[in-house]
């Protein structure tokens, strides 16, 4: 069965970096599209990045271009998603999900805290 | 980008009852990839309807879903306890994604 498990999150001060994993497995990686998704305490979804099956092609949403970048290593059926400037804005918890093309299965989901 | 508003905000029903959730959006969604997702709380989203009308695996026929452009609904024909829990709707059409605000449904 397919298995997303995101890692990487914690407390991080603002203005520093942080990079998140999500590993995969029980799917052909490479094969699909990748997203994330973050939700902040108590609010919706918000849609982060996505990446496609080769790589090849990335989008991100406003709130994030210039300061995060989704990448993957289908060698190692991992996507990540560095982010660098943070904000006390950019608190959440971070999913990943597989893009088929709708995100059909999802994380657990890592949360990242940005705190002084 | 394209701005998903669903209504109502919260939708108080209960058990046995029909929900109809609405998501608009501010242009047209293409070729209807809408989807319907449902949460509860510390969980994950789970996927209920992709390309504005199809089932996804395992989603029990009481969730329906249609429309097209602009204007998308999900249907719950008969309520269920375990359906109480918040639904989102999401585009996937554009080079941006999108989510709607959220449908809490609640129990009345």
């Amino acid at each position: 069965q397919v298995q997303l498990v995101e890692s990487g999150g914690g407390v991080v001060q603002p203005g520093r970096s942080l990079r998140l994993s999500c590993a995969a497995s029980g799917l052909t990686f490479n094969n699909y599209d990748m997203y994330w998704v973050r939700q902040a305490p108590g609010k919706g979804l918000e849609w982060v990045a996505v990446i496609r099956y080769d790589g090849g092609k990335k989008n991100y949403a406003d709130s994030v271009k210039g300061r995060f970048t989704i990448s993957r290593d289908n060698s190692k059926n991992t996507l990540y998603l560095q982010m660098s400037s943070l904000r006390a804005e950019d608190t959440a918890v971070y999913y990943c999900a597989r893009g088929a093309p709708v995100a059909d299965y999802w994380g657990q989901g890592t949360l990242v805290t940005v705190s002084s | 980008e394209i701005v998903l508003t669903q209504s109502p905000g919260t939708l108080s029903l209960s058990p046995g009852e029909r929900a109809t959730l609405s998501c608009r959006a501010s242009q047209s969604v293409s070729s209807s990839y809408l989807a319907w997702y449902q949460q509860k709380p510390g969980q994950a989203p789970r996927l209920l309807i992709y390309g504005a009308s199809s089932r996804a695996t395992g989603i029990p026929d009481r969730f329906s879903g249609s429309g097209s452009g602009t204007d998308f609904t999900l249907t719950i024909s008969r309520l269920e306890p375990e359906d109480f829990a918040v639904y989102f709707c999401h585009q996937y059409g554009s080079s941006t994604y999108t989510f709607g605000q959220g449908t809490k449904l609640e129990i009345k």
